[in-house]
């Protein structure tokens, strides 16, 4: 149980496209997702925390007009990164949380977003 | 806010041998203490986590001790096995349900 899905796996887009990411919690309902961006050889940064139907709370110095998040149902969180440029080219890892026996945070597998 | 300090930052062992990675943490308000293994190109993984009320907690050859005086904690891993090299992070929080932050991860290695 408590499986965290996120799709795609890994993408490649041009600089100036926006790119979709999606995390599903597969056998919960996640009250709160969290998205975290990983650097090669690096620890986890949270970017930001969304629950469900509320606006994300973005940390210090993520730029939310860039990474636009939505957690518009318990299941479903998205990430987009907007005009995407090479530096925003990282591992985008998903988490989420639910409640009773899964109130932890479980992770999703990443995706790998290279923007050329 | 919350600092988590992790050593060492690389670590190897002897398959069969004891590892032991060590954290440190500065906010004396966190209770909730996970333990992740990160394989190459995967997302973290929890393996185990213990809470403030309790001072160690083991599962088969996995063993977390918490000491909130010193507000540190420890993981240790016995019986090594090559299936165990992988990245380890420690984390704290305040719970289960805050934001979590992270150390900077340990490499382990287990030699055969």
């Amino acid at each position: 149980g408590a499986v965290v899905s996120q799709h795609p796996s890994w993408v490649i887009c041009k600089s100036g496209t926006s790119v979709k990411i999606e995390c599903r919690s597969l056998d919960f309902q996640a009250t709160t997702m969290f998205w975290y961006r990983q650097f090669p050889k690096q620890s986890l940064m949270l970017m930001a925390t969304s629950n469900e139907g509320s606006k994300a709370t973005y940390e210090q110095g993520v730029e939310k007009d860039k990474f636009l998040i939505n957690h518009a149902s318990l299941t479903l969180s998205t990430l987009t990164v907007t005009s995407a440029h090479p530096e925003d080219s990282s591992f985008y890892i998903c988490s989420a949380r639910g409640t009773g026996s899964t109130d932890t945070q479980y992770f999703g597998p990443g995706t790998r977003l290279t923007v050329l | 806010g919350e600092n988590v300090e992790q050593h060492p930052s690389t670590l190897s062992v002897q398959e069969g041998d004891s590892a032991v990675i060590k954290c440190t943490y500065s906010d004396s308000a966190s209770n909730y203490f996970p333990w992740y293994k990160q394989e190459l190109g995967k997302g973290p993984q929890l393996i185990i986590d213990i809470r403030s009320n309790v001072g160690e907690k083991k599962d088969q050859r996995i063993a977390v001790t918490l000491n909130k005086t010193a507000k540190h904690f420890s993981l240790h891993i016995t019986e090594t096995q090559p299936e165990d090299s992988a990245v380890y992070f420690c984390a704290a929080s305040i719970s289960s349900a805050s934001k979590i932050i992270f150390g900077s991860g340990t490499r382990l290695s287990i030699r055969p």
